[in-house]
Formats: C-alpha cells, structure tokens, sequence
C-alpha cells in the first residue's frame, strides 16, 4: 500500500502566525484530501485536492502529484484552529469490488497559544 | 442535511457482548465505509460498501460484519467484543470512486 508521512508531527504556534504542514506520500495518487481533527474528535473536511491549489479563508492547500507532497498552509492562526490535520490518499483496494481506501499519515498536532 | 450521523456517540461493553453501530446518511451516496482510529495508528478501513446490498472487506475487517440493507445506512456488527476493539469507529460517505469522502462524529467502543 501507500505510505503517507505527514511534518511536522508536533507544531506549536502564537496565534496570529502562519504554519506550513507537509505531506509526502510514496506512489501517484487520484485521491488526495486534507482533514481537520478538531479536539472534540470530528472530522472536518479541509480540502479535496489530488493535484493544484485551492484556497478557502485563511487556508490553503497544494498538491505537486509528479513530486508527491502536498502542502497545507494556514495563516492568521486562531486557537480554533488547534486539533491534528491529517493528510489522506486513495489507496486501491484488491477486490471484487474494487475501490479505494483512503490511507491517512499519522497527523500534524497544532496547537495555538492565545 | 444531517450529512453522516453515527449511532451511539459512545459505548461500554463487556467482552464476549455484541452491538450493531449504525451510520446513517443523507446525501444519496453510493459508498459508505466504516474506519477505526487507534492511537498513534492514524484511520484504518474496516468493510466498505459500494451500493445497496454490496459489503467488501477492508484491511482490519476481522471480527466485524457489515450489511447495506438500504443506501442509507450501513450497519457494522461485532458478534462477540474483545478488548482490541476498544476504538474511536469512523463512518464515511462518498458520490463513489476517488470523490471526496465525508465522515461521520464517529462512536467511542470501549470494550472491558
């Protein structure tokens, strides 16, 4: 399968600064998403983004799929920002049905200091 | 839309006891699947389905059984609870191949 490695594992910021989270992952993917872990447990989806770049607010993500990283970018940090931010890909599953699985990396925790 | 919604929040179980987890959604989605999150071990697929009475293995399914009796829901079964089921259970949604998958709050199992 895919392997995901997600830096930097532990990230502790001021509010108010900008952070870069990494993601590399070892084969071509079609499927690339980026979640927030908020501290109550929940998945939120950030970004559905397997190749390009996307924006929304203080967020943003790129994907260089010939290189395989991506990178999610958060600027003017606020404490509701602190949670893990996982990185996932689509991994094929060997089937009947086909398919894929998303494969995520073990996570960048945040955490933001008022 | 309620989205992805998971049945109970949270559980104890003794071992050897059994419990259906339901996953419900709302936005007409063909596949569901259903994840565990362990420490440190990130989201790892338990069963999926692609339609309406489909169900397929993932990479930890052992233990679990799964049935899509309607499109909405996806139940995930374990028939006799072990104290390596102790987990945060994830379900998710999706239009199909390689779209965006939408989680559920998940459901905290622990198993005694």
């Amino acid at each position: 399968g895919i392997q995901v490695e997600q830096s930097p594992p532990d990230l502790i910021l001021q509010e108010g600064a900008n952070s870069t989270l990494r993601c590399n992952f070892s084969d071509s993917v079609n499927n690339l998403q980026w979640f927030h872990q908020n501290p109550w447990g929940q998945l939120i989806n950030l970004f559905y983004i397997p190749s390009g770049t996307k924006q929304n607010g203080r967020l943003s993500a790129t994907t260089v799929a010939t290189e395989r990283y991506s990178l999610l970018y958060i600027s003017s940090s606020q404490t509701t920002d602190s949670g893990v931010y996982f990185c996932a890909v689509g991994d094929p599953i060997i089937s009947n049905f086909g398919n894929e699985k998303l494969t995520f990396g073990t996570g960048t925790r945040l955490t933001i200091i008022p | 839309n309620a989205g992805v919604t998971q049945t109970p929040k949270f559980r104890v179980l003794k071992t050897g006891q059994s419990m259906t987890l339901l996953c419900a959604q709302d936005m007409n989605h063909e596949y569901m699947y259903w994840y565990r999150q362990d420490p440190g071990m990130g989201l790892r697929l338990i069963h999926y389905s692609v339609g309406e009475g489909t169900t397929a293995k993932g990479e930890v399914p052992d233990g679990y059984n799964v049935s899509r009796l309607k499109k909405q829901n996806f139940l995930l079964g374990l028939e006799s609870a072990a104290p390596s089921q102790t987990s945060v259970y994830f379900c998710a949604s999706s239009w199909g191949y390689q779209e965006t998958q939408y989680f559920g709050p998940g459901t905290r199992l622990l198993v005694l």
